[in-house]
């Protein structure tokens, strides 16, 4: 089967860096995508990585290994508005969008 | 960036009636649109993915007679949740893309709250 594993829940200080992680067993691999949650609200789009390696976009950088299903987002200079639900997508080889579960983040001062 | 527009953002309604969101893509052409639920704390479902002009793709479990997708226009698809009941109540989002739906960015509405009394 499809499967996306990503922490349930990460606690962060403020100003510090975290790492999520997101590994997944896929058939077949288009491009793995990270989102931003807040609570009632829509997802918005972070990152997109199709390439092995590590794509920086300000305090946020996504990295990816596709032979180890592997991909981790890294956030530096936390802010309380960092508080969210980080979600992991991996488009599979018939172009499916599979998401993981998400990891909510939380932010303390 | 692109936008998109979703509405309303949050519904009440009676048991048995139907509700109708909108999704509308306001700087671009979607030729596909993606409708998703979520319930709370869980990750996104894909319902269904609804191309202009054409019927709407349903994915496995979900009534496609009970949530109708009408993709009219490249800018406007729109899901009826028909004779709602308490257990359809769940926040509903749509996506679209600008380019290639594959490996392009998906655009977010803003989400409904439906919620089935």
């Amino acid at each position: 089967g499809q499967n996306i594993d990503q922490p349930t829940e990460m606690t962060a200080t403020e100003g510090a860096i975290v790492q999520i992680n997101c590994t997944y067993q896929t058939s077949g691999f288009n491009g793995l995508f990270w989102y931003q949650q807040h609570a009632g609200e829509a997802p918005t789009f972070l990152s997109y990585n199709v390439l092995d390696g590590l794509e920086e976009k300000g305090r946020f950088s996504s990295f990816l290994s596709r032979s180890k299903g592997y991909s981790y987002l890294l956030l530096k200079e936390l802010q309380m508005k960092d508080s969210a639900s980080y979600l992991c997508a991996v488009t599979d080889s018939n172009y499916q969008l599979i998401w993981g579960a998400g990891t909510k983040l939380i932010i303390k001062p | 960036g692109a936008v998109v527009s979703q509405h309303p953002s949050r519904v009440i309604c009676k048991s048995g009636t139907s509700v109708k969101i909108e999704c509308r893509s306001l700087d671009f052409q979607a030729t596909t649109m993606f409708w998703y639920r979520q319930f709370p704390k869980q990750s996104l479902m894909l319902m269904a993915t609804s191309n202009e002009g054409s019927k709407a793709t349903y994915e496995q479990g979900v009534e496609k007679d009970k949530f109708l997708i009408n993709h009219a226009s490249l800018t406007l698809s729109t899901l009826t949740v028909t004779s709602a009941h308490p257990e359809d109540s769940s926040f509903y989002i749509c996506s679209a893309s600008s380019g290639d739906p594959n490996t392009g960015e998906l655009f977010f509405g803003e989400g409904s709250r439906l919620t089935v009394l």
